[in-house]
């Protein structure tokens, strides 16, 4: 157990449906990030949140739309998904990187997403 | 942006033997880079990583290489074993973003 949690661990979607993924982080952590992983994209950053603040969005679609109302928590909401977007997609956190400090993520173990 | 290139893609290597993953990157500015092992059905973990103002770091079985220089940073698993069969995956860190490698799959051969 490495201090973040997500749910559901599998969804089944279709492509007209509203469903969300939920990433809760146990660590103390500032910064908090989606990822998604498929075999064409292994590990792809999608957002990075740092103390509740949204600092990166890599071009993501926006029927992906993140919400982190604390440092604790982090939503990823699904709107009118595509099949291509069926992948896994694995929540992280870690320290702000500062200093000594050199920021390691800690990644939960995954929502596995398929979209229908 | 950061781009992190990893190769191979799939290494096969006789138990016992050494494994070395090599990766480059693009920003000048990144000045942390980790390495994590991903094994089957499980979430990536951290196994070592190495600092913009170190050229090398071990430990035990595992060594990380960095030449800030040519951009490129690469990983050692001396007398492999079973258990290092999975996939390994290489990142550049700039700030929040934590950009990762495509991965190499490590099958240890009996």
């Amino acid at each position: 157990e490495t201090g973040v949690t997500q749910t559901p661990r599998h969804l089944v979607m279709g492509m007209t449906n509203k469903k969300s993924l939920k990433c809760e982080q146990h660590l103390g952590h500032n910064a908090m990030y989606w990822y998604k992983q498929s075999a064409k994209k292994p590990l792809e950053l999608m957002f990075v949140y740092n103390f509740k603040e949204q600092t990166e969005n890599n071009s993501v679609p926006s029927r992906f739309s993140p919400e982190c109302p604390n440092s604790s928590h982090l939503f990823l909401h699904l709107h009118t998904l595509q099949p291509e977007d069926s992948a896994l997609y694995l929540c992280a956190s870690s320290p702000t990187s500062t200093g000594a400090n050199t920021g390691e993520l800690f990644f939960g173990e995954g929502s596995r997403l398929t979209v229908l | 942006g950061e781009n992190v290139e990893q190769h191979p893609s799939t290494l096969s290597v006789q138990e016992g033997d050494s494994a070395v993953i090599k990766c480059t990157y693009s920003d000048s500015a990144s000045n942390y880079f980790p390495w994590y092992k991903q094994e089957l059905g499980k979430r990536p973990q951290l196994i070592i990583d190495i600092r913009s103002n170190v050229g090398e770091k071990k430990d035990q079985r595992i060594a990380v290489t960095l030449n800030k220089t040519a951009k490129h940073f690469s990983l050692h698993i001396t007398e492999t074993q079973p258990e290092d069969s999975a996939v390994y995956f290489c990142a550049a860190r700039e700030d929040d973003k934590i950009i990762f490698g495509k991965g190499t799959r490590l099958h240890i051969l009996p």
